[in-house]
């Protein structure tokens, strides 16, 4: 049973225009969100995260929105380079637990 | 200088032997994991140490054993390796939440470990 899930499997975004990945989870002590990139033959990088006392977060080109309510967290990438091509995970965990549940990712191209 | 190393990156071996990977982490972090990223690319958390102490072991088969021979080191040691072993298996290190730490983990490169 996946708590965290991620359903688009693949994303293809022009060079300049926003990327939107979308992650959803099932677990409502969920209070910590994460989003890792990740290249072919590398770990994942941490890219920002949220607590779930917000609702958005910002870092230069990137923004994670926060939908408790819904379940729903979404990563914007504006403007998207082809740089920004790789797989993205979203994690979460919850209170001072240290156990982070991985969605399956979405592989992002950015076609310039 | 390397945050997070694995060795080795590449492990081919057969059923039934021991194996063991290393990890190494040089950011002065207290807690470290390992993950396991199967063939349908789910990364799931094996353990995690914090200060020496087990304090998560999701489910893993006792053949699986992590060492910790301090702060920086987090090695896995796998006993009578089976043909669902195969895979990528990762570590990682962060600070605590309960040290100050925002849960920003940083990942090792990986190793690639195939059962025959």
């Amino acid at each position: 049973d996946q708590q965290v899930k991620q359903n688009s499997p693949s994303l293809s975004v022009q060079e300049g225009r926003i990327s939107i990945l979308n992650c959803d989870y099932t677990n409502s002590m969920f209070d910590y969100f994460l989003w890792y990139k990740k290249y072919p033959a590398e770990g994942p990088t941490f890219l920002i995260s949220i607590s779930s006392i917000k609702d958005k977060n910002e870092d230069g080109r990137f923004t994670v929105f926060l939908n408790k309510s819904a379940k729903h967290l979404s990563l914007h990438i504006v403007p998207s380079q082809p740089g920004d091509s790789a797989v993205y995970f979203c994690a979460a965990s919850e209170g001072y637990g240290q156990n982070f549940v991985f969605g399956p990712g979405t592989r992002l191209s950015v076609l310039p | 200088d390397t945050a997070v190393s694995q060795t080795p990156k590449y492990l081919v071996t057969q059923m039934g032997n021991d194996k063991s990977i290393k990890c190494e982490q040089n950011l002065g972090h207290d807690t470290m994991y390992w993950y396991k990223q199967d063939s349908k690319k789910f990364l799931k958390i094996m353990f995690s140490y914090n200060n020496k102490e087990l304090i998560i072991n999701e489910t893993v088969p006792n053949r699986f054993s992590p060492k910790s021979p301090d702060k920086a080191h987090l090695n896995l040691h796998i006993n009578s390796l089976e043909l669902g072993d195969s895979a990528v298996y990762f570590c990682a290190s962060s600070l605590s939440r309960l040290a100050g730490g925002q849960l920003k983990q940083f990942f090792g490169p990986g190793t690639r470990l195939t059962v025959l």
